[in-house]
């Protein structure tokens, strides 16, 4: 089983300030998702990248996938407390219509 | 429309007990798929099916079973519950691919295995 790993694991931070997460693999995905997921709640597709070097933009959130298709991050401008949640990457085995998770990133935005 | 609806919400069990958790989906979607969340541990995929009468396993499918009857229902059974299935269990659905197409999840049942 292909692995994602996430850092970090637990982020805090005021409102208005800058973030990134990552989601690191030493295997090639064929694309990769990111989720965010609030407490009680099942994850919520945001974005899916499936190009290397691609990025994609989503208001404030800044989604990018590496050029070798092995690492992607997520970038926040201007962090607000609506942001606050869990923030899972995915990626599929190669053609396998099968995901893998990464363990997530748990944001705190505070006011 | 409903979207993914899951039943229980919550549930206590005893070890060795039997049940079934049911997911429905009224999107006519064709894959759909099974994952538990423990904490610190993300989604792991238990099982998944691309259509009606097809199931496959996924990552974690010791001790569940899964089956695909209809389009719209693929429950997720229990046969003997151990304190180690005590989880979070997420049931997903997608038109096509999880690649090509949104994948939906449900709201989770919450199990307790005493």
């Amino acid at each position: 089983t292909q692995l994602l790993e996430q850092s970090p694991q637990f982020l805090s931070i005021q409102e208005g300030e800058n973030l990134t997460v990552y989601c690191n693999s030493s295997s090639v995905f064929s694309s990769l998702q990111w989720y965010r997921q609030e407490p009680g709640e099942g994850p919520v597709l945001l974005v899916t990248v499936v190009t290397g070097g691609e990025v994609k933009k989503l208001k404030r959130l800044t989604f990018q996938f590496g050029d070798a298709r092995k690492d992607s991050s997520l970038h926040i401008t201007a962090a607000q407390p609506g942001d606050t949640g869990l923030y899972l990457c995915a990626g599929e085995e190669g053609g396998s219509e099968k995901l893998v998770f990464g363990k997530g990133t748990k944001l705190t935005v505070n006011p | 429309n409903a979207g993914v609806t899951q039943t229980p919400k919550f549930q206590v069990l005893k070890t060795g007990q039997s049940m079934t958790l049911q997911c429905a989906q009224d999107m006519n979607h064709e894959y759909m798929s099974w994952y538990r969340q423990d904490p610190g541990m993300g989604l792991r995929l238990i099982h998944y099916s691309v259509g009606a009468g097809i199931t496959d396993q996924g990552e974690v499918p010791n001790g569940y079973n899964v089956s695909r009857s209809t389009t719209e229902d693929f429950p997720l059974r229990l046969l003997s519950a151990a304190p180690s299935q005590t989880s979070v269990y997420f049931c997903a659905s997608s038109r096509t691919g999880i690649l090509t197409d949104t994948q939906y999840f449900g709201p989770g049942t919450r199990l307790t295995v005493l």
